[in-house]
């Protein structure tokens, strides 16, 4: 079956515009996650999302980002006002849910602020 | 808080040597243990994985043990081939108990293999 698709594959952004990435999980996979990788920082969690609520949000760097889940499907993850350090991959991954012993991750969104 | 720390890359092997990627954790309670593999181009993905204290992690003639005295899950392989170049992630998930399923990863190990 299909695997965890994120989308754009690719974005160039200019600093101070606003982001957002999106991210189509595994069909019936209740938890959704994003991540970020970078080269400073390696991969960071930015947040969880069991269903459409999101119990742990600890990882988001700012409040310049945000994310939504709807339908307990699609999500989105904005970026507003980005800044150069908001380069990185953008990773989302889902499982059937909190214990699950495996994420299953996509390809990443490569965001380059310039 | 919860941390993964792993040996820094790369690892440069030549084809049938022995692989050992060391990998410790600080985190409270009896978290999970997970290695990852990122091929070239490629998505991560899960390569093993151990739950308890003593488990042993096994896939594609990869080992790692759950070694909670040591706080450790090292990676090993007794005889790696070209096709195991790729990058590879140690990460732990906190107990059920803290109410969130996040990975913590380490900063992840370039190995390369020659023939």
């Amino acid at each position: 079956g299909a695997g965890v698709s994120q989308s754009p594959s690719n974005k160039v952004t200019e600093k101070g515009k606003d982001v957002e990435l999106r991210c189509d999980p595994i069909s019936g996979h209740t938890a959704l996650y994003w991540y970020r990788q970078s080269l400073g920082q390696g991969l960071e969690f930015l947040i969880y999302f069991q269903g459409n609520s999101a119990p742990d949000k600890s990882g988001l760097p700012s409040d310049r980002f945000s994310a939504e889940r709807t339908g307990g499907s699609v999500s989105t993850l904005t970026i507003q006002r980005t800044q150069q350090e908001d380069s990185a991959v953008y990773l989302c991954a889902s499982s059937l849910g909190q214990g699950a012993n495996e994420q299953y991750f996509g390809p990443g969104t490569r965001l380059t602020v310039t | 808080g919860d941390s993964v720390t792993q040996m820094e890359g790369p690892v440069t092997l030549s084809e049938e040597a022995f692989l050992t990627i060391n990998c410790t954790y600080t985190a409270t309670g009896y978290p999970s243990l997970f290695w990852y593999v990122q091929y070239p181009g490629e998505g991560l993905q899960l390569l093993l994985k151990a739950t308890k204290a003593d488990d042993k992690g096994s896939n594609k003639g990869f080992e790692a043990t759950y070694r909670k005295e040591t706080t450790s899950f090292h990676l090993e392989k007794g005889s790696v081939q070209v096709s195991d170049s790729a990058v590879y992630f140690c990460a732990l998930r906190p107990p059920e108990v803290y109410n969130t399923d996040k990975l913590i990863f380490g900063t992840g190990t370039r190995l390369q293999v020659f023939p």
